[in-house]
């Protein structure tokens, strides 16, 4: 079955680095594009971006450019993001979900979440 | 970019009364409109895509409707399990964008 799995939590202090994984299983990885999805403590979603899992080129929305990297470990069928210089408004769960424009298949499958908690 | 003003924000209803949520694009987005439930501590589950097509495995007490920048998810009998926040989401053009939510609890 599909499953879209990603790592364990995460508590961090600010201005250090952190990374999230998401490991696809049940599909042919490059078939789908990869989004990130920001959901801070009580409040509501917020796209990311995606990176195109078969050339790996990675697109942010304009809130998430600088610090934020999309990239990909294809052999693993794994997509990564990773934050830098974290701050205290990093605080949140972040999901992965996959998509394929050319079906209209938004978000169908999405990980469990990864709660990444930046604190002195 | 396209703002998703989503009301109520809080809705109570009792179990087995008809409920509709409400989605309002800040442009047109041609039906490219999704809905989705989340409980707590969960992910989110896509419960209708493209306005009023019912996802696989979904209740089909779920139904959406709408055009242009109106858009309703519409339970019609509301049963317990469905105590969850509701968010749309635009697909229509980028940046995507979803609503902030309605959270929908029983009286």
């Amino acid at each position: 079955q599909i499953q879209l799995v990603q790592s364990g939590p995460e508590l961090k202090k600010p201005g250090e680095s952190v990374k999230i994984s998401c490991k696809a299983s049940g599909y042919t990885f490059t078939d789908y594009a990869m989004h990130w999805v920001k959901q801070a403590p009580g409040k509501g979603l917020k796209w990311m971006g995606w990176i195109n899992t078969y050339t790996g080129k990675p697109t942010y929305a304009d809130d998430f450019k600088g610090r934020f990297v999309f990239s990909l470990e294809a052999s693993a069928s794994t997509a990564n993001l990773q934050i830098s210089n974290l701050k205290n408004e990093d605080t949140a769960t972040y999901f992965c979900a996959r998509a394929r424009i050319t079906t209209g298949d938004w978000f169908a499958y999405w990980g469990q979440g990864t709660l990444v908690t930046v604190s002195s | 970019d396209i703002q998703m003003t989503q009301s109520p924000s809080v809705l109570s209803a009792s179990v087995g009364d008809r409920v509709t949520l409400n989605c309002k694009a800040s442009q047109n987005i041609n039906k490219y409109l999704n809905w989705y439930q989340q409980k707590l501590g969960e992910a989110p589950k896509l419960l209708i895509y493209n306005t009023n097509n019912l996802q696989t495995g979904i209740p089909s007490r779920f139904s959406g409707s709408g055009s242009g920048t109106d858009y309703t998810l519409t339970i019609s009998s509301l049963q317990p399990e469905d105590v969850a926040t509701y968010f749309c989401f635009q697909h229509n053009s980028w940046p995507l964008t979803f609503g902030s939510g309605t959270k929908l609890e029983i009286k």
